[in-house]
């Protein structure tokens, strides 16, 4: 059980465009999921947390307009990179909450985004 | 707010013999620490975790890890590595319930594991 998904995994697009990522949790309900951003050969970035029906929190830094998060269901968040550049390309890591008391995530494999 | 400091980037060891990867963290709350193992171009996967019940965690894979208050460590240790256990380590740690249910991820420990 507690399994994440992630759509794409690997996408390329040119400059200028927007992408999407859909990050689902499949056999539970997620109230909160969080979205991370790992640049090569290092660690995990939280970018915001994304709660179902409110908007997003994010991080200090982290630009609300260019990454947007829609939560719109127990079981579905979005991040969809507006006007992508190539400094944008990075592994895309969405998380989901499945136990507040336990403090424990559950990862999805992640999405590689270039921009090209 | 939380943090966690991985002391090594890179730790090297030989078949056979015992892993060792450091964490020390920081937290104004009960903590929740947890290891997670990252393969190339993988998604992160769960070694183990401490949640205030035991202090020493058993985790998949033969991995343990000691909470450690007095130190403020979580260190990850295997008796014996295999090559399958080259990989990026990454020790996390979370506060309580009371606060953000979000994590904070150490720099990474990048294990090789030479034949």
């Amino acid at each position: 059980g507690a399994v994440v998904s992630q759509h794409p995994s690997r996408v390329i697009c040119k400059s200028g465009t927007s992408v999407k990522i859909e990050c689902r949790s499949l056999d539970f309900q997620a109230t909160t999921m969080f979205w991370y951003r790992q640049f090569p050969k290092k660690s995990l970035m939280l970018m915001a947390t994304s709660n179902e029906g409110s908007k997003a929190t994010y991080e200090q830094g982290v630009e609300k307009d260019k990454f947007l998060i829609n939560h719109a269901s127990l079981t579905l968040s979005t991040l969809t990179v507006t006007s992508a550049h190539p400094e944008d390309s990075s592994f895309y890591i969405c998380s989901a909450d499945w136990d507040l008391a336990s403090n424990e995530q559950f990862f999805g494999p992640g999405t590689r985004l270039t921009v090209l | 707010a939380q943090s966690v400091t991985q002391l090594d980037s890179h730790v090297s060891v030989s078949e056979g013999t015992p892993v060792l990867l450091r964490c020390n963290y920081s937290s104004s709350y009960s903590p929740s620490l947890f290891w997670y193992v990252q393969h190339p171009n993988k998604g992160l996967q769960l070694l183990l975790k401490y949640t205030s019940a035991a202090t020493l965690v058993k985790g998949i894979n033969g991995f343990e890890a000691e909470f450690k208050k007095s130190e403020t460590s979580f260190h990850l240790t295997k008796p014996s590595a295999h090559m399958s256990d080259a990989a990026e380590y990454f020790c996390v740690v979370s506060e309580s319930p009371y606060n953000n249910n979000d994590m904070r991820f150490g720099a990474g420990t990048r294990l090789t594991v030479k034949p």
